[in-house]
């Protein structure tokens, strides 16, 4: 089956413990996309790639970093999360995002700092 | 002002009735359009592409006008199951996926 897998689901931490939220895709797809989505802000882009070792910024992406050693998988690191960075958490990936195709996405993380 | 906007809502219609949203955006050239559905916090799904010439699937209609730079989504025959976030998506370059901040849609019985 075709999909987008992120883990974990649910992450409840403390501020200053660094994370990982993992996302895998068995689409082969090249573009691969973080967002955060908060209340009222609808979804906000925290980092893209393009393709291995290809990575760009989104909108937001202060706090994050990502990183794309294989096409697969595309994780998002948070180094010393804070309060700030709770929020809804999604990956996505396309076909190619120069060509326009659709956005598969994850289940999505919720993650809470405290 | 922002890059992509939607009328938030709530858009509360009785059950059978015809609804209808718009998403402007602001960069003339913006590329690719797209509608999402999205039910309560749960992953936005693909409900339609946006094609210049209008298009249609079914109960729902999606058009690009882009002289005045909107698209919009028309819901025919509204279902209790219709009720849902709808999330405008503008590829406003080969990189650049901006999402609006989505039209909150109830279908009363």
């Amino acid at each position: 089956e075709a999909q987008v897998t992120q883990n974990p689901r649910y992450l409840i931490t403390v501020t200053g413990k660094k994370l990982t939220v993992t996302c895998s895709q068995n689409m082969n797809h090249e573009y691969m996309s973080w967002y955060r989505q908060d209340p009222g802000l609808g979804l906000r882009q925290i980092y893209y790639s393009m393709n291995v070792e290809v990575t760009d910024k989104g909108d937001v992406p202060e706090g994050y970093k990502v990183s794309r050693k294989e096409k697969r998988n595309f994780p998002l690191i948070l180094e010393s999360p804070s309060p700030n960075q709770t929020s809804l958490y999604f990956c996505a990936s396309s076909l190619g995002g120069a060509a326009g195709q659709p956005q598969h996405f994850g289940d999505g993380t919720r993650l809470s700092i405290l | 002002r922002k890059e992509v906007e939607q009328d938030p809502g709530p858009f509360n219609v009785p059950e059978g009735a015809t609804v209808a949203f718009n998403c402007t955006y602001s960069n003339s050239a913006s590329q690719s359009f797209f509608w999402y559905r999205q039910d309560c916090r749960k992953e936005p799904k693909l409900l339609m592409s946006v094609y210049s010439s209008g298009n249609e699937d079914g109960r729902f209609t999606a058009q690009l006008n882009r002289a005045s730079q909107y698209i919009s989504l028309l819901i025919r025959d509204s279902k209790l199951s219709d009720s849902a976030t709808y999330l405008c998506v503008v590829y406003s370059s080969a990189s650049k996926i901006i999402f609006g901040s989505g039209t909150r849609l109830s279908i009363r019985p």
